[in-house]
C-alpha cells in the first residue's frame, strides 16, 4: 500500500531532551516536507526536501533540523525541544514538488513539557 | 506567493451543494489553484487542482473565472463525512517549493 508512514504518533517529552520523528515513504517521492500544525494558525511549513541530499527552509524552521540522505526517509529532528514546539506534526511527500499531490502521514502529537 | 482568503467557516445539511469561494486577487500568470481537505487529528487529503476554467474529478469540481482571481470549490450532494476543514492554496507549478495553507474553511454538514 502506498503510504506516508511516521514515528512516533504520540510523544511526551521534556525540555531539551533531542527527539527525532522519523518519516518514511514507499511511493518513490522526490518531494518531502514538515509541516506543523496549531489551532488558529493552519499549517505551517518547517522544512522541505526536493531530493537526496538536498533540503531548504520552510517559513517555520526555527528549532527544527532535518537530513534527506536517503529518497524515502526524512526525518525531523529537535535538537533541543522547547514548549513552544509542542503541537501536532505532519510529513508528506509528492512525487516531483509542492504543487503535485501531497500525501500525508498520519501525524505526530508531540507535548514538550 | 498570492495570498488566499476564504470564508472560516459554513454550514450545511446532507445533500445540499456546497460552494467554498476562495479570494487570491493577487495571483500570478504561473500559479495553479489546490484544494486539501483535513479532517480532525488526520493529515490534509488532496481534492483537486485547476489552473482556469473548470476542472471536475470524482470529488468535487473546481470553478475558476476568466481573471483568475478568485475560485470555487463545489462539493455535490454533501453527507456528514463531508464534514472538515478545507484549504484553498494557490502557487506556481515549476519551481515551486514552498506551501501555504492558511486556516482553511470549516465545513459542518448536519442532518
Amino acid at each position: 500500500e502506498a503510504q506516508v508512514t511516521q514515528n512516533p504518533r504520540y510523544l511526551i517529552t521534556v525540555t531539551g531532551k533531542k527527539l527525532t520523528v522519523t518519516c518514511s515513504q514507499n511511493m518513490n517521492h522526490e518531494y518531502m516536507s514538515w509541516y506543523r500544525q496549531d489551532p488558529g494558525l493552519g499549517l505551517r511549513q518547517i522544512y522541505y526536501s526536493m531530493n537526496v541530499e538536498v533540503t531548504d527552509k520552510g517559513d517555520v524552521p526555527e528549532g527544527y533540523k532535518v537530513s534527506r540522505k536517503e529518497k524515502r526517509n526524512f526525518p525531523l529532528i529537535l535538537e533541543s525541544p522547547s514548549p513552544n514546539q509542542t503541537s501536532l506534526y505532519f510529513c508528506a511527500s509528492s512525487l516531483a514538488g509542492a504543487l503535485n499531490e501531497q500525501f500525508f502521514g498520519p501525524g505526530t502529537r508531540l507535548t514538550v513539557l | 506567493l498570492a495570498k488566499t482568503t476564504q470564508p472560516i467557516s459554513m454550514d450545511s445539511y446532507e445533500g445540499q451543494e456546497v460552494n467554498i469561494t476562495c479570494s487570491h486577487n493577487n495571483i500570478a500568470t504561473n500559479d495553479y489553484i489546490t484544494w486539501y481537505q483535513q479532517f480532525p487529528s488526520q493529515g490534509p487529503r488532496f481534492i483537486i487542482q485547476g489552473y482556469k476554467t473548470k476542472v471536475t474529478n470524482e470529488v468535487a469540481s473546481l470553478f475558476i473565472p476568466a481573471d483568475r482571481k478568485s475560485s470555487t470549490l463545489s462539493l455535490p450532494r454533501v453527507s456528514l463525512s463531508d464534514t472538515a476543514v478545507y484549504y484553498c492554496l494557490v502557487g506556481e507549478g515549476t519551481g515551486f517549493q514552498k506551501l501555504v495553507f492558511g486556516t482553511g474553511t470549516r465545513l459542518l454538514v448536519s442532518p
